[in-house]
This record gives structure tokens, sequence and C-alpha cells, in this order.
């Protein structure tokens, strides 16, 4: 079962800009993680809201967390090359961790 | 500090060929560890977890399984192939104590089944 779906599935912008990436689950949650995925490697963990946060930051990366829609959205700010990645959310918190289909992001030069 | 070992990187095996994919942790004890699989375009899926020495659990029935035969090493096998196998394997683990359970993954083996 998919605890998490991200959206877009793919978002293409320039370098500089912002990129916004949504995610909704179903059931309740623990938490929302983050992670990040290089091509062709393994995910790296970005960031981690609790289900009592409504927003986090880390750098250039804010989350915020609406647990009356289920929702989660990532932003990436003042975005660099080095940020095209796939970017996963995951949930509920306890394990196991359940991982969306993530969304593409590529930042162009 | 904890490092996590997953071999090996790629594969090429034959349809009916068995699988063994090897994945170890250090500088922790008593971990959660975690097969993912991977395939193209349709994110990750959670195949087996495990809280202890052989105690392990399966998400998605299937034809691979996994053993735990000693606390920090976890392995996936597969008796038989199928083509519908390929895809990259990830194994994780997370730190047995409660918490928040952020995983932390190896570096993937990728498995093509011809």
């Amino acid at each position: 079962s998919q605890q998490g779906e991200e959206d877009p599935q793919a978002l293409s912008i320039q370098e500089g800009e912002n990129a916004t990436m949504n995610c909704s689950y179903k059931t309740s949650i623990n938490n929302l993680q983050w992670y990040r995925q290089n091509s062709g490697r393994g995910l790296v963990h970005l960031i981690l809201i609790r289900s009592n946060e409504r927003e986090k930051h880390s750098g250039r990366l804010r989350v915020t967390l609406d647990t009356s829609k289920k929702s989660s959205s990532l932003l990436i700010t003042a975005s660099r090359a080095a940020d095209t990645a796939s970017y996963f959310c995951a949930g509920p918190g306890n394990t196991p961790l359940v991982f969306g289909k993530g969304t593409r992001l590529s930042v162009i030069a | 500090s904890q490092t996590i070992h997953q071999w090996p990187a790629t594969l090429v095996q034959p349809v009916g060929s068995p699988l063994s994919l090897e994945c170890t942790v250090e500088g922790t004890s008593n971990p959660n560890l975690y097969w993912y699989r991977q395939a193209a375009g349709r994110g990750l899926q959670l195949l087996f977890y495990s809280v202890g020495i052989g105690q392990i659990s399966s998400e998605v029935p299937q034809n691979l399984s996994a053993s735990r035969p000693q606390d920090r090493q976890f392995i996936l096998s597969s008796k038989k192939l199928l083509l519908s196998d390929s895809g990259f394997y990830l194994c994780a683990w997370t730190s047995g104590a409660s918490g928040a359970n952020v995983l932390t993954f190896g570096a993937g083996s990728r498995l093509t089944v011809l």
C-alpha cells in the first residue's frame, strides 16, 4: 500500500528558481519524512516533520505539514543544478516506512 | 560512525537462476533492517523488514525471501529468478531503539534478469 503520493511526477525549473513538491498521504502519521535520490544511488534523508509541527526549515529546504488535509509540501529555494534528483515522501513514522513514487526534479543551469 | 554495505552493486542473471544479495551494517547493534525494490517508474516497494535475528516480515508475496543470520546482516534470496524481479534493490536500516525511524540506505544493487 502507498503511504504517500507525490505531485507533480516530474518538475523542470531553471537554476535559481524555487521548486515545490507536494505529498498526500492516506493514514494517520507520527511523522513524515522527505528523502532525495540521485540517479542510480540510494536514498538520502533530508528532513523529518512531526505530526504536531506545521513547518520546518533546514538550509534551503522548507517543509510544511497539514494533518487535516493529510498533505505535506517540500520547498527548495534558490535551486541549483546539484538539486537535480528524485524526491520522495515517506510515512507513517513508525516502522516500516512506506514511500510514494517520487517527484523527478530537473534543475537546468 | 555507522555504515551500511550492500553487494553486489550490479548483477545480470538469467531467468531461473538463484539470487543472493547481501547487506551488512557496521557501527550499531540490533538495527531494524529493510529490503526495498525500485522498479522502473514504480517507486519504492517495501519487500521485507526485520527487527531482530531470525525475525522477518514479508510485505509482498513473491518468489523472493529474506534471512537475517546475524544481528547486522540481511540477505535477500531467490531460488529461481523471474524477469519481473529485475530492478534496483535497496537495503536500509534504522535504530532498533524507539525513535523517529529515519532510514539510512545502502548504495543499492541493480539486478537485470534476462
